[in-house]
């Protein structure tokens, strides 16, 4: 157990439909870090929060958000789904900016059918 | 645009042999360059990591080796195990400044 923890870890949604993946960093880091991750992209840094402000943001499209509320857990929402949004999103947290490196968790695996 | 090459795709060594892997990056401010493994059904997990002061850095089996002029950087698993069968990544950032980059992954198969 690392210590982050991602509900659900498997979703299976039609397309056209919304979803909310769930992430509790590892007690004590300020920092949750989405990564999205699929067989020929690998790890594609979707956006990251800080202590519940956004603070970068990558390769994520407008139909996602993400935010971060006050007990520091953070929701990744992903709507109007197509079938290429299917892949293994993870989160991951750390305990300053990033300069420790990341603690990741198990990932939810999102089917889009 | 891929900031962090990695290569190769695939590897399969020999049980007892030395696993090689190797990245390069192209953004000269990096200063944060770890390694993660990461099993299936599992998210990757930190493995060693170096900083561009040191040109090798060891840790049990695994060394990362840093070329900050050729701005390249390998990891290197010696007597390579069965157990040792995972995704390793590449990553880089300006630590505590940017979110790591990752490469697209190594899929080693280390065979007995």
């Amino acid at each position: 157990d690392s210590g982050v923890t991602q509900t659900p870890k498997h979703l299976i949604t039609a397309t056209g439909q919304r979803v909310t993946l769930r992430c509790s960093p590892r007690s004590g880091d300020l920092s949750v870090y989405w990564y999205q991750q699929s067989l020929d992209q690998g790890l594609q840094f979707l956006i990251q929060y800080y202590n519940g402000e956004e603070r970068a943001k990558g390769n994520i499209l407008e139909r996602f958000s993400a935010q971060q509320f006050p007990d520091l857990h953070s929701e990744l929402n992903l709507s109007s789904l197509e079938l290429g949004d299917s892949a293994l999103y993870f989160c991951a947290s750390s305990d300053t900016q990033g300069a420790g490196g990341y603690t990741f968790g198990s990932g939810t695996r999102l089917t889009v059918v | 645009q891929q900031q962090v090459k990695q290569s190769p795709q695939s590897l399969i060594v020999q049980k007892g042999g030395i696993s090689i892997i190797n990245c390069a990056y192209e953004n000269t401010a990096f200063d944060y360059f770890p390694w993660y493994q990461q099993f299936p059904g599992k998210g990757p997990a930190l493995l060693i990591a170096i900083r561009p002061d040191v040109s090798e850095k060891k840790e049990g089996r695994f060394t990362i080796s840093f070329n900050k002029s050729a701005k390249q950087f390998s990891l290197h698993i010696m007597d390579s195990q069965p157990g040792d069968s995972a995704t390793y990544f590449c990553a880089a950032s300006i630590a505590g400044n940017t979110p790591l980059v990752f490469g697209k992954g190594t899929r080693l198969s280390v065979i007995a």
